[in-house]
């Protein structure tokens, strides 16, 4: 079963307009979220991250929102831009012990239009 | 910055062959994660290394193996090879105490024909 999951496949955006990318996931024991991005051929880079006793953290145009009670976080991407057109990943690491692996959603693609 | 090193990046092999993958992690990263991706699908952990020792083990299947040697390298071993293992495969790292970021690599594409 889908531990996380990601249910757009793709969301298109134009310049300089809001991009809200969503994941939900089921396991309360995950502690930490995650947001990669990921263009063809080369591994996920790493943008954001927020703990799970934090509701919102913020990095430039990049601003994540975790809301717990509904076990669902957001990505927010303003003003967006055609170089962030790529997939975006959400991932959630468990806690307690050595599981420190990471569980992906499924991921979104973003098209930034110019 | 340095950044996770793997190599090869490609690599074509027959069913039935064996293959080797290697991680070079980021400077004092202790912790190696190796995921595989099959098209259009995301990122499946597979087997994870701290300080040495095995960590955490995912679906990996019993054909392959890793380790993780003294200067931090980690390499996965992956034999009698199926058409069906055909796939990306990262390697991420991170330093346990100091953050929960995971940094991967760019990838080793497998293709077994």
């Amino acid at each position: 079963d889908q531990q996380v999951k990601q249910n757009s496949p793709s969301l298109s955006v134009q310049e300089g307009r809001i991009s809200i990318l969503n994941c939900d996931y089921t396991n309360s024991m995950f502690d930490y979220f995650l947001w990669y991005k990921k263009y063809p051929a080369e591994g996920p880079t790493f943008l954001i991250s927020i703990s799970s006793i934090k509701d919102k953290n913020e990095d430039g145009r990049f601003t994540v929102f975790l809301n717990k009670s509904a076990k669902h976080l957001s990505l927010h991407i303003v003003p967006s831009q055609p170089g962030d057109s790529a997939v975006y990943f959400c991932a959630a690491r468990g806690s307690g012990g050595s599981n420190y692996k990471l569980t992906f959603g499924k991921g979104t693609l973003l098209t930034v239009n110019p | 910055a340095a950044g996770v090193i793997q190599s090869p990046r490609h690599l074509i092999k027959e069913k039935r062959e064996t293959a080797t993958l290697k991680c070079y992690p980021i400077p004092r990263h202790d912790t190696v994660y190796w995921y595989q991706q099959g098209p259009g699908q995301d990122p499946q952990f597979l087997i994870s290394f701290y300080e040495k020792m095995q960590s955490d083990k995912g679906s990996i299947p019993d054909r392959f193996s890793a380790q993780q040697f003294s200067d931090y390298h980690s390499e996965l071993n992956m034999s009698s090879l199926e058409l069906g293992d055909s796939a990306l495969y990262f390697c991420a790292s991170s330093h346990q105490t100091l953050s929960y970021e995971q940094y991967f690599g760019p990838g080793t594409r497998l293709t077994v024909t």
